[in-house]
Order: structure tokens, then sequence, then C-alpha cells
């Protein structure tokens, strides 16, 4: 019964490589998110959707792309990978775009070497 | 962009002992949402709060959002070993696409 979950937890790749992370949330809310949170636990908004229409696209590389194949998903893809792309990825969702109760999934964690 | 100060940045106390950590902003916030984060999870909310100088409760933790809508702290009172953790403050911002902007956190060290 979780609520928001992500796949995979641990993303080990290659610098130069396309990945792929998966998001889906069955609390049935509208809005989800991508944040981004560095080695110094910084968490810091990259996208946000809304009922599968772009909503909030932060200063984020071309190389990464949201894709939201429905409201209940939220998928990033990533081309091109580079070492400072390691980072921990939560995906995130809330009932609407304007509420602030978000609720975090568990993170996956990415390593570029 | 909008930024949060968040302090202490790190807190070592003895179990039992009251904690109190708090957010600052330059900018006006219309909701402040406080996060636990355990090693290897996801944020956790812990109280959300939506109007100035409301003071809300969970258990042993009691926020506040300031009047001037510009900060909020949280306290926890009789800390227990699973309190330990990185606490965050995160502030939605107004008008256009709102979104969350989170505080550096506080890192939550207990000796039992």
């Amino acid at each position: 019964d979780t609520a928001v979950s992500q796949t995979p937890k641990y993303l080990v790749t290659q610098m130069g490589n396309d990945k792929s992370i998966k998001c889906e949330q069955n609390l049935g809310h509208d809005t989800m998110y991508w944040y981004k949170q560095d080695s110094k636990k910084f968490l810091k908004i990259m996208f946000s959707y809304n009922n599968k229409e772009l909503i909030i696209n932060e200063t984020v590389p071309n190389r990464f792309s949201p894709k939201s194949p429905d409201k209940a998903h939220l998928n990033l893809h990533i081309n091109s990978l580079e070492l400072g792309d390691s980072a921990v990825y939560f995906c995130a969702s809330s009932q609407g775009p304007g509420m602030g109760e978000q609720y975090f999934g568990p993170g996956t964690r990415l390593t570029v070497t | 962009g909008q930024q949060l100060n968040q302090s202490p940045q790190s807190m070592f106390i003895q179990e039992g002992e009251d904690v109190s950590m708090n957010c600052t902003s330059s900018s006006i916030f219309n909701t402040w949402l406080w996060y636990k984060q355990d090693p290897g999870e996801g944020p956790v909310l812990l109280i959300a709060l939506y109007k100035a100088g409301e003071l809300t409760s969970n258990g042993r933790l009691t926020a506040q959002f300031g009047i001037t809508r510009k900060d909020s702290f949280l306290n926890i009172s009789a800390s227990i070993p699973s309190d330990v953790g990185i606490y965050f403050c995160a502030g939605r911002t107004i008008g256009g696409a709102q979104k969350l902007v989170f505080g550096q956190g506080t890192r939550l060290t207990i000796n039992p």
C-alpha cells in the first residue's frame, strides 16, 4: 500500500549512458514532482506535472526529460549522464499544484562513474 | 531565487532534552511544512501550517507559522532515540507556479 513508489532504488551507471527512473503514486493526486537532493542534502525541485501537463520546469539541463503518461505516473529520463548528475532523486505528489502537502517517494540514488 | 535559512545545521543532544529549530526567509510564504528524513528514505511530512500565527502540534512536535509569514519554528519535546534524523522546513511560494523551497536541514543526533 505504498503511496509514492520509485524504481529503481539504486542506479549505478557510466558517463554517457541514458537511464530512466520511474515513479507511481496511488494517492489519487493530480500533481507530481521530481526533486534532486545533492550530497549536502539540499532538496531542489526540478519539474512538476499537473494532470499530465508540465507546470514547473526549473533550470535543468535539457538532458533531463520528464514524461507523464497519466496523472499517477511521472518518469524521468536522463540522457548522456555526467558525473555531476550523481545524487538522490525524489518523486513527490500532492493533491493539486497549489496544495502544500507533498508526499515523497523513497528516492533513487543515482551514481555516475 | 528564494532561499530559506534553517538553523541550527546540526544538534547533538541528550535523550529527554527538548529541541528547537527554525527557518527564516526573505520572502513571504503562504504555507510552511516540516519534514523529517531518515537515512536512505524520503522526507516524511510532520506538520503543515497554513495561516500566519498558526500553532500546530503533532504528538511531541509543535510548529508555528510566524506572524510575519517569513519564518517558522519546530520544537520537539522530550526527545527519544527515534527522533534522530534530518529535519527540513519548506515554504510554498506565492503566485505563479507555486513550489516548495526547502531549508538546508537540521541534523539531529541524540546521545542515549
